[in-house]
């Protein structure tokens, strides 16, 4: 079965620090790629998507991401952490061969000190 | 803008018990989803349905069952809950793979303790 991993499951940082979260996808052809973010006590919304196109993907809130199809990664970027940003982050793939479902990972929390 | 909503936030129930969970979208979205969130797994995928009446297995759907009898509402049951059901459980609806836009949204999700 596909599946997708997230390398951090804890990340502390201090603000204006620089953020990357890991991303890798199992192989599986045709993808589209997704990070969403959860906000504490808050549903899940989506911080961007990629589809085709531009690898590099620009979401809300100054994150972006890179999706580098030779090492089937799709890792999230932002420059400087804010406090604001305390939430925990997933990966997730919709594999086409799949069927539409998406799959997550398993989620990266991320804590910003003040 | 696409509103996903669940019938109740928290629910606490008695092992044995049959639970519904209900969810509804108002986008005529074909494609809806349940997954369960716990702690360390990440969002957990239990059960789909690409249509009205249509269902199909995710990958953890030991326990549950669901109902899609009309198109904006999709209905996940626990035949007899278990305290290991104790969980978040999260709505998703989408249009079908290969629309323009793939994105999923979620419902607020219902925390179920089953004691």
């Amino acid at each position: 079965a596909q599946s997708v991993s997230q390398h951090n499951h804890h990340v502390i940082l201090s603000e204006a620090a620089s953020l990357e979260l890991g991303c890798n996808y199992s192989y599986g052809g045709t993808v589209n790629l997704f990070w969403y973010v959860q906000y504490p006590g808050q549903h899940l919304q989506l911080l961007l998507k990629y589809f085709s196109g531009d690898p590099l993907v620009k979401g809300i809130k100054g994150f972006e991401a890179e999706f580098i199809k030779s090492k089937f990664s799709f890792n999230l970027r932002k420059p400087s952490v804010q406090w604001s940003d305390t939430a925990e982050y997933f990966c997730a793939v919709i594999f086409y061969n799949q069927g539409g479902k998406l799959i997550f990972g398993q989620g990266t929390e991320l804590s910003v000190k003040p | 803008d696409v509103k996903v909503t669940q019938s109740s936030r928290y629910l606490v129930k008695r092992t044995g018990e049959k639970v519904f969970l209900e969810c509804v979208q108002d986008m005529d979205h074909e494609n809806m989803f349940w997954y369960r969130q716990d702690p360390g797994l990440g969002l957990r995928l239990i059960y789909f349905s690409y249509d009205v009446k249509m269902k199909e297995k995710g990958d953890i759907p030991e326990g549950y069952s669901v109902s899609r009898e009309k198109k904006e509402r999709f209905s996940l049951i626990l035949e007899s809950a278990s305290t290991n059901q104790t969980s978040m459980y999260l709505c998703a609806s989408k249009l079908p793979l290969g629309s323009n836009t793939d994105t999923q949204y979620f419902g607020p999700g219902t925390r179920l303790t089953v004691l």
